[in-house]
This record gives C-alpha cells, sequence and structure tokens, in this order.
C-alpha cells in the first residue's frame, strides 16, 4: 500500500509562477486535506475536502485554489507564487473528517524565490 | 489560530528514561490525537483519545486527557534513540471554530534521546 503519495517532493519556484502539487491516497478514504508546516508554526490547515466534489477553507486559504478530482485525488494550486508561499505542504486523508486519525503524504518542499 | 500549545517546546533525556509531553488547548474537542514527525519527514499517527477517555495506552505510549483543565499528556516509557522526533498535538478544528472540519496542530515538542 503507498498510502497517500504527493509529487513533487520538491519544488523552486520564481515569484508569479504557478503550480499544481498533486496528492492521490490509496486507503480510499473520504476526507482529505492541505496543510502547510512553517518552521516553528505547527502545521496549519489549507484545504479540506468531505468528499469528491466538496471543497472548504482552513485557517490560511488565501493564495490557493484546490481541486477534488475524484475519491482518490486532491490537488492544491498557486495561481502566482508568493515568497510567503515558501513552505513544506502536506496532504493528508482519513476515512471521516477529523474524528479518526489522519495519513500524511512525504510531503512537498516549495522555495519560491 | 493554534488550537493545542505542546509544552515544553524541547525536551533532551537519556535513552531509557521516560519523556513527557504536555498539550493544552482552548476550546471544546471531541476528540484529541497525537503525532509523531522524524526529521523531514511527514506525520504518523500515535494515538486518539475521545473526549470521553481519560487514559490510553499504545505500547511504551500512554495518552491523558483532561477535559476539565482541557490538556493533554502523552507519555513515552524506557525511550529510544529511534523517538527523537517532534510530537504534535492535534484536535478537531470544527470544535475550534477553524471553519474547516480537518485537524488544527500545536507547534509541537521537539524530543532528543541521548544514546
Amino acid at each position: 500500500n503507498a498510502g497517500v503519495t504527493q509529487t513533487p517532493k520538491f519544488q523552486v519556484l520564481k515569484t508569479g509562477q504557478s503550480m499544481t502539487l498533486q496528492c492521490a491516497q490509496d486507503m480510499n478514504h473520504n476526507s482529505m486535506y492541505w496543510y502547510r508546516q512553517d518552521p516553528g508554526m505547527g502545521l496549519r490547515l489549507i484545504y479540506y475536502s468531505a468528499s469528491e466534489g466538496t471543497t472548504d477553507k482552513g485557517e490560511v486559504p488565501n493564495g490557493y485554489n484546490v481541486s477534488r478530482l475524484n475519491k482518490r485525488e486532491f490537488s492544491l494550486r498557486l495561481e502566482s507564487a508568493a515568497p510567503s508561499q515558501t513552505s513544506v505542504y502536506f496532504c493528508a486523508s482519513s476515512e471521516f473528517r477529523a474524528d479518526t486519525e489522519a495519513f500524511f503524504g512525504q510531503g512537498t518542499r516549495l522555495t519560491v524565490v | 489560530s493554534q488550537q493545542g500549545e505542546e509544552d515544553p517546546q524541547a525536551l533532551s533525556i537519556q535513552e531509557g528514561e521516560n519523556a513527557t509531553m504536555n498539550c493544552s488547548y482552548k476550546t471544546s474537542i471531541n476528540n484529541l490525537q497525537w503525532y509523531r514527525q522524524n526529521s523531514g519527514r511527514g506525520l504518523v499517527h500515535l494515538i486518539l483519545i475521545r473526549s470521553n477517555e481519560r487514559e490510553k495506552h499504545s505500547g511504551r505510549l500512554r495518552v491523558t486527557l483532561d477535559t476539565s483543565k482541557k490538556s493533554s499528556s502523552l507519555l513515552i516509557t524506557a525511550s529510544r534513540a529511534a523517538d527523537t522526533a517532534s510530537y504534535f498535538c492535534a484536535t478537531d478544528a470544527q470544535a475550534s471554530g477553524g471553519g474547516a472540519d480537518g485537524l488544527t496542530f500545536g507547534k509541537g515538542t521537539h524530543l532528543i534521546i541521548q544514546p
């Protein structure tokens, strides 16, 4: 079982460029999440998807868009990258919302210059 | 905003000793979870304790929850070098008014086990 797979693992962008972070899970989970982790800040929720076709904003959604393509895949898009978006991004999934344990991908280390 | 707050921020102990980390949170919760993160890796779930539970065990891990004090503790007994990692508590974000139904994490405790 691969669990939660994120691509790419590393990325460097120039300010203003766009990119999409991909995430897929093979555990048939209903809920999927995108978090960012900054030094000394813990993880902060960007967007959440309870099920296919639904998305909700988290704590820090500005500058991001998401798409729940199907039950397996949940992508995060940066339309116009800014240096403040330099961070490590984690995708996670859980069977049902925050009532069950979450499984995390290995992360994408993004640097915006 | 951060719901959970771990204490201490950093902890260094000798291998074989017990390690205790604490977590305080601000609002009512349905459950509280603990995760471990090894350097440069994703988070790994350790244990989930529900609001109607007071204590839970898993191997060398013991978690307590005091909803009246809005606090939880994670005890790792007989620590090993492999336990060196950051440990995070997480609560259901909906309860904290986060606006979305995900987990809200604290800033973590960085645990170092000296061989």
